[in-house]
């Protein structure tokens, strides 16, 4: 089974600008869940989508949005974007959906600079 | 507040021998799930146990093992037989059921030297 897939992998935006990024999950995986990963704040939970619905999410700012198609793959949109945007962004997906452990897979990463 | 935390930023074992990883939760649900990811330099993370809070059974998975205390909410990870393989940053995480939110602490880097 092919494993979680992102694109582009690699990123360079200037300042203003918006971004989309693009995650294909694991083949039967309905939730997809995205993370945002820098230096200075770690690892930090965006938003999760199952069957085309945000179940839950983080504390970020509007600019961040997401959306599900229904084929599961997902995509997250950040806009006006900001130079504390840079980080490696995870996509990870799971079964998760009627119950029971939750284990995510992720995926390699898109690493966004912005300048 | 659901926090997780690894008050070990930085850990080096020599190669063969063994290290455990110290981590620390807090959340007020009973019911929880708890793991340890691995992030080796490709940045790819990978999951390396698991462990459910109802079960009083300590998760194992061959080298790895971990130590779950849960009144004292402590879930500590141990490597056996280092490997140079091993070197990574190692996260430890809580979710719960149906749910795609982890929670992460923020990390111990892990050198594995020859």
């Amino acid at each position: 089974k092919a494993g979680v897939t992102q694109t582009p992998r690699y990123l360079i935006k200037t300042r203003g600008q918006q971004v989309t990024l693009s995650c294909s999950p694991i083949s039967g995986h309905r939730s997809v869940s995205w993370y945002q990963q820098t230096p200075g704040q770690g690892l930090q939970f965006l938003f999760e989508y199952f069957s085309e619905t945000q179940r839950n999410k983080g504390n970020f700012p509007g600019r961040f949005s997401g959306r599900q198609f229904s084929n599961s793959r997902s995509e997250m949109n950040v806009s006006t974007l900001e130079l504390g945007d840079s980080a490696l962004y995870l996509c990870a997906s799971s079964l998760a959906g009627t119950g029971g452990i939750n284990e995510q897979f992720f995926g390699p990463g898109t690493r966004l600079t912005v300048l | 507040a659901q926090t997780v935390t690894q008050s070990q930023p930085e850990m080096s074992v020599q190669e063969a021998e063994t290290v455990t990883l110290s981590c620390t939760y807090d959340t007020s649900e009973s019911n929880y799930y708890l793991f340890w990811y691995k992030q080796p330099p490709s940045r790819q993370m990978i999951l390396v146990i698991r462990q459910e809070a109802y079960k009083q059974q300590n998760a194992t998975e061959n080298r790895f093992s971990v130590n779950f205390q849960k009144a004292a909410k402590s879930f500590s990870l141990k490597i056996s037989d280092s490997q140079l393989g091993d070197t990574a940053m190692y996260f430890c995480a809580l979710g719960y059921n149906q749910g795609g939110k982890l929670i992460f602490g923020q990390g111990t880097e892990l050198s594995v030297k020859p």
